[in-house]
């Protein structure tokens, strides 16, 4: 299966900064790339994704970067928020199954 | 859309019992539904993967007479914690997928508490 790692696990930022969170995954057949953040007791939220054909994605405040040769992207939200504050999980796909592997998870907290 | 609902939210049982656990789709039809397990400051593990009409498709060290898995309809999937121990305490929660389309939508969680 793949292998997803998350880094850092903990991250707090002033309220204004840019946050960035970064994952690696394992095995190059993995073609689809979702980040999800979550506040505590409720569900994951879909705040972005990306496709293995495209190197960069961005809406509004949030973007993700993929290197698919270095086998890794990275979540950028810039001009935090203290309502940002939240677990963020990133995910892969293989293109040979449905299943998501997720990383380990990023608290992030904004101080306002 | 692709709201997926989860039944019940919180349970608390006695250990032996079996707990039903209901994920529906509601604006939408799920070829594909997802079942996870979360513990607390953890991240999402997946149990298995259920395909409308056929048998899930357990993840590695995930019991399937323990957590049995029925996906009868492409709206609906349930999964049953038979003989509950504390240890299966946990947040689960499934997730849908479409016909068409990569993105999974996750439904709100349901809190296992057994006592």
């Amino acid at each position: 299966g793949e292998n997803v790692e998350q880094h850092p696990s903990t991250l707090s930022v002033q309220e204004g900064d840019s946050a960035v969170i970064k994952c690696t995954y394992s095995d190059s057949a993995s073609n689809y790339f979702p980040w999800y953040k979550q506040e505590l007791g409720k569900r994951p939220q879909l705040i972005i994704d990306i496709r293995s054909n495209v190197g960069e994605k961005k809406d509004q405040r949030i973007a993700v970067t993929l290197n698919k040769t270095a086998k890794h992207f990275s979540l950028h939200i810039t001009e935090t928020q203290p309502e940002d504050s939240a677990v963020y999980f990133c995910a892969a796909r293989l293109n040979t199954g449905n299943q998501f592997y997720f990383g380990t998870g990023t608290s992030l907290t904004v101080i306002p | 859309g692709a709201v997926v609902s989860q039944h019940p939210s919180w349970v608390i049982c006695k250990s032996g019992t079996s707990v039903k656990i209901e994920c529906r789709s509601l604006d939408f039809q799920a070829t594909t539904m997802f079942w996870y397990r979360q513990f607390p400051k953890q991240s999402l593990m997946l149990m298995a993967t259920s395909n409308e009409g056929s048998k899930a498709t357990y993840e590695q060290g995930v019991e399937k007479d323990k957590f049995l898995i029925n996906h009868a309809s492409l709206t609906l999937s349930t999964l049953t914690v038979t003989s509950a121990h504390p240890e299966d305490s946990s947040f689960y929660i499934c997730s849908a997928r479409g016909l068409a389309g990569l993105r999974q939508f996750f439904g709100p969680g349901t809190r296992l508490t057994v006592l």
